[in-house]
């Protein structure tokens, strides 16, 4: 079972910013199936980025994401004050595993 | 817009069998494979199980494969888990969530309720 390692656990930040998140696989992602979410409190998550690097629906495109292979990244380029939450990586296909996620909290 | 609406949580006693649901809309139900997705209390997210779109093909988690079984009436567009044999650690949010693409579970989840908590404890 492929194992995703978040980093760092926490983050702080200036909105304003830019947030680089990593999610590191323990095996190789077939076909870069990685997904990203963000959580806020009380709230369901809600997809970011699919295939590694493709941006759901209504995205803001200051959301990317990029990587391949074992390493992947999530970069918001501009905090937002509406970012500020939670954020799990997801490898899906044959399997189905979370990362723990890394907390985005205003400095 | 896809629409879930999870119901049926509730407090059970360690050992003690509970069915949670899930209503979809908006969508075409039976196109899509859907999820089950658990979160502990502070904690992260947790897969749990998946069903086709036809409801043939069924996948579970280690830690709750033998004591749950999910399935789905597509007449109501409706989701359910029946959970046995529930410890403490199977206390959680459970959220349903819509797979990505198609009938095949093994995409990105697009859409999700808003969870529903089971709590396992005397």
């Amino acid at each position: 079972e492929i194992v995703l390692t978040q980093s760092p656990g926490t983050l702080s930040l200036f909105p304003g910013q830019r947030a680089t998140l990593s999610c590191r696989a323990s095996q190789t992602v077939p076909s870069n199936y990685l997904a990203w979410y963000q959580q806020k409190p009380g709230q369901a998550p809600r997809l970011l980025i699919y295939g590694a690097s493709s941006r759901a629906t209504g995205i803001p495109d200051r959301f990317s994401g990029s990587g391949s292979g074992t390493d992947f990244t999530l970069t918001i380029s501009r905090l937002e004050p509406e970012d500020f939450a939670v954020y799990f990586c997801h490898r899906y296909g044959t399997s189905q595993t979370f990362g723990r996620g890394t907390k985005v909290e205003i400095k | 817009e896809p629409q879930l609406l999870e119901s049926g949580g509730d407090v059970v006693q360690p050992g003690g069998s509970l069915t949670i649901s899930c209503a979809g809309s908006g969508f075409a139900f039976s196109s899509f494979a859907m999820n089950w997705v658990r979160q502990a209390p502070g904690k992260g997210l947790e897969w749990v199980a998946a069903i086709s779109g036809s409801g043939g093909t069924k996948n579970y988690a280690d830690s709750v494969r033998g004591r749950f079984a999910i399935s789905a009436d597509f007449s109501k567009n409706t989701l359910y888990l029946q959970m046995n044999n529930l410890r403490a650690d199977d206390t959680a949010l459970y959220f349903c969530a819509k797979d990505f693409v198609g009938p095949y579970p093994n995409d990105a989840f697009d859409f999700w309720g808003q969870g529903t908590m089971v709590t396992v404890s005397s």
